[in-house]
């Protein structure tokens, strides 16, 4: 069956340390987001891109990269300059070609600072 | 631009009541809409969606969600609850233009025996 994989499911980073979420989907969907979640404050979105070799900031960017130099994976890296990492990430994808179709999630990432 | 509230962080209800989560958008033409359930240190999974046609759409789950363009609402309603349906549930919003709904912030199911 088709779908999104993420890993690692749980993952700890110490001060000061780059650490990148693995996000491969088997979909060919064409668009894929990460987004942020924090207790009580819903999704919010970190990066998308919906071709590849191209991707585009969200709302919540900054300390956060990626890239998309394959159809199927889209990494997000959490980088030093990112103050407060400790959080559940999440990443979908979704198909251009109807844009009401809604997104399909994997099942998450979580990432805690020691 | 687009917006989405959802008006209820928790709601309790007891198992095989009834249930409606509220869900209220703001944008001025015909959006997206959608809700989503995520269990406990999970994904989100799609529950059903509407963009065109019949108001009432029907779901996975036993689910159900009327769109009132007049009041600007996209309710979820489910006529008996289970004990399994106790997670978080996400209303979003999404327009033409943009590929990107923008998400609620969630309201917390919680089901008594």
């Amino acid at each position: 069956d088709g779908g999104i994989t993420q890993s690692p499911k749980y993952l700890f980073r110490k001060e000061g340390q780059n650490v990148t979420l693995s996000c491969e989907q088997n979909l060919n969907h064409d668009a894929m987001y990460w987004y942020r979640q924090d207790p009580g404050q819903g999704l919010r979105l970190i990066y998308y891109s919906q071709i590849v070799n191209d991707f585009q900031k969200g709302d919540i960017a900054e300390g956060y990269s990626v890239s998309r130099e394959k159809k199927e994976s889209f990494p997000l890296t959490v980088t030093s300059a990112q103050k407060n990492p400790t959080a559940f990430y999440l990443c979908a994808s979704s198909t251009n070609r109807d844009r009401g179709s809604g997104y399909t999630f994997g099942s998450g990432t979580r990432l805690t600072v020691v | 631009a687009q917006s989405v509230t959802q008006p209820d962080i928790h709601i309790t209800v007891s198992e095989g009541a009834s249930l409606e989560l509220r869900c209220n958008y703001s944008y001025g033409a015909t959006p997206y809409l959608f809700w989503y359930v995520q269990s406990p240190g999970q994904g989100l999974q799609l529950l059903l969606k509407y963009f065109s046609g019949d108001t009432l759409v029907q779901g996975i789950k036993g689910f159900e969600a009327e769109f009132k363009r007049s009041q600007s609402s996209f309710n979820l309603r489910k006529p008996s609850v289970h004990w399994s349906d106790a997670a978080e549930y996400f209303c979003a919003v999404g327009s033409g233009g943009s590929y990107i709904p923008t998400f609620g912030r969630g309201t917390s199911l919680i089901v008594h025996p």
